[in-house]
C-alpha cells in the first residue's frame, strides 16, 4: 500500500496555463506538507497544513494555492504558470506532536513549464 | 532558531572504503534529528532519526550516526560503501516548538567508484 501518493508523476505545460498536483496520504498523520526542489536539489518549504489549518505558508508567489479538504489530502494549484516553476514538487506528512516523528514523502510531481 | 549545515556538497569514495557525511545543527532545544536519502529521480527515504533515546543511531543499510551534543554534530557513516549508496543525502532537524517545521540541509552528493 502506498502511504504518500502524488498524481500525476509527470506534468508537462505552456506557460501561463492553471494545473493542479494532488497528493493523499493514507498514515493516519494530521501534518501535511508541500515541498519544491530545485535543479541543484535544494529543498525548500512551501505549505503545511495541520488538522485542515494552514501552519506554514513560506515566501511562496500567490499563484500558488494549497486546499486541504481534509486531513488525508493536500492539493496544490498553480495559476500563470512560469518558467521558473519548473522544477520537482513532493509532498510530505507527519504525525505534528511527539519527539523524533519523521515524515513520509510521495514519488514527486516533475513540473516542466515550455 | 533551529539550523543545519552539511559541510560537503560533494563526497567521493572507493566501493569497499566508509562514508563519512557531515552535519551540524544549531538548536536551542534538545533536537530531533534525521537523515533522508534520495536515489536519482526517487523520492525521499528515511535511513535513521534521533529521538534521545540513544546517541548512536542504528538506520538501514547498514548506515549510521551519532549525535554529539558537544560539538552539536550528527554525522552519518557506513563501514563499507557499496554503489547503490550513490545518491543524495540530507541532514534534518526538527523545531520542537511553534509550527514543527523540518529544517533540511542542503545536500551531500555521496560518489561511489568502482
Amino acid at each position: 500500500d502506498t502511504a504518500v501518493s502524488q498524481t500525476p508523476k509527470y506534468l508537462v505545460t505552456q506557460m501561463g496555463n492553471d494545473k493542479s498536483i494532488k497528493c493523499e496520504q493514507n498514515l493516519g498523520h494530521d501534518t501535511m506538507y508541500w515541498y519544491k526542489q530545485d535543479s541543484k536539489k535544494f529543498l525548500k518549504i512551501m505549505f503545511s497544513y495541520n488538522n485542515k489549518e494552514l501552519i506554514i505558508n513560506e515566501t511562496v508567489p500567490n499563484r500558488f494555492s494549497p486546499k486541504s479538504p481534509d486531513k488525508a489530502h493536500l492539493n496544490l494549484h498553480i495559476n500563470s504558470l512560469e518558467l521558473g516553476d519548473s522544477a520537482v514538487y513532493f509532498c510530505a506528512s507527519s504525525h505534528s506532536t511527539g519527539q523524533g516523528n519523521e515524515q513520509f514523502f510521495g514519488p514527486g510531481t516533475r513540473l516542466t513549464v515550455l | 532558531a533551529q539550523s543545519v549545515t552539511q559541510l560537503d556538497s560533494h563526497v567521493s569514495v572507493s566501493e569497499g572504503t566508509p562514508v563519512l557525511l557531515r552535519c551540524n545543527y544549531s538548536s536551542s532545544y534538545s533536537p530531533s534529528l534525521f537523515w533522508y536519502v534520495q536515489h536519482p529521480n526517487k523520492g525521499l527515504q528515511l535511513l535513521l532519526k534521533y529521538t534521545s533515546a540513544a546517541t548512536l543511531v542504528k538506520g538501514i543499510n547498514g548506515f549510521e550516526a551519532e549525535f554529539k551534543k558537544s560539538e552539536t554534530s550528527f554525522h552519518l557513516t557506513k563501514p563499507s560503501a557499496h554503489m547503490s549508496d550513490a545518491a543524495e543525502y540530507f541532514c534534518v532537524v526538527r523545531s520542537v516548538s511553534g509550527t514543527y517545521k523540518y529544517i533540511f540541509g542542503t545536500g551531500t552528493r555521496l560518489k561511489v567508484l568502482a
